[in-house]
């Protein structure tokens, strides 16, 4: 167990829908990342937040957007859904101390499908 | 942004064997980091290495910061050990700070 918690686990639904991922990051960890896998893209991060504020973006789609809550829980909310998007989604976290991301764990997945 | 190569893409093997993993990396990093995807599709961390040797039972792995390369040793493997092994680098600084990019991975399969 990573101690990073993501919900659902599944989620199916049809195009065009909105969906909202969430991520608990680890107990203490300040920064948090999504990334996308999927079969033709591979591992792709999409955006990294850090005690509140976004940090830096990846290849995250305008339909696409996250945020990161005073708790630092996180959530990534995808709208206009396309067949595409079907992917598992992961969450990860990081301490981040010193200037330096350190080791990142990663949460068990969201696995979307679009139909 | 940083470019990361792994290699071999495929490995197959009988249990009890060893097998090396590659890593190559195009830019200075400060985290390099090891994972084994399990069938569930769950990212198990393995190591995090940005420098040095770490061992951790059968598993080791080295990384060569100055030569841009990380291997992982494989040791008498299980089919547990059976995956998608990855390996994910962030970059020291400007635009990759912060992100892991990851290799496309190695794809390991142990045959009892």
């Amino acid at each position: 167990d990573s101690g990073v918690t993501q919900t659902p686990k599944h989620l199916i639904t049809a195009t065009g829908q909105r969906v909202t991922l969430r991520c608990s990051p680890r107990s203490g960890d300040l920064s948090v990342y999504w990334y996308q896998q999927s079969l033709d893209q591979g591992l792709q991060f999409l955006i990294q937040y850090y005690n509140g504020e976004e940090r830096a973006k990846g290849n995250i789609l305008e339909r696409f957007s996250a945020q990161q809550f005073p708790d630092l829980h996180s959530e990534l909310n995808l709208s206009s859904l396309e067949l595409g998007d079907s992917a598992l989604y992961f969450c990860a976290s990081s301490a981040h101390i010193g200037g330096n991301t350190g080791e990142l764990f990663f949460g068990e997945g969201s696995r979307l499908t679009v139909l | 942004g940083i470019q990361v190569e792994q290699s071999p893409p495929d490995l197959i093997l009988q249990e009890g064997a060893n097998s090396t993993l590659r890593c190559n990396f195009s830019d200075s990093v400060n985290n390099l980091q090891w994972f084994h995807q399990n069938p569930w599709g769950q990212l198990i961390n393995l190591f995090y290495i940005p420098s040095g040797t770490k061992q951790n039972g059968r598993l080791s792995a080295t990384t060569v910061a100055t030569e841009r390369y990380s291997l992982l040793y494989i040791s008498s493997s299980q089919t547990t050990d059976s995956g998608v092994y990855f390996c994910a680098v962030a970059g020291a600084g400007g635009t990759s700070y912060g992100k892991l990019t990851f290799g496309q991975g190695t794809i390991l399969t142990v045959h009892p």
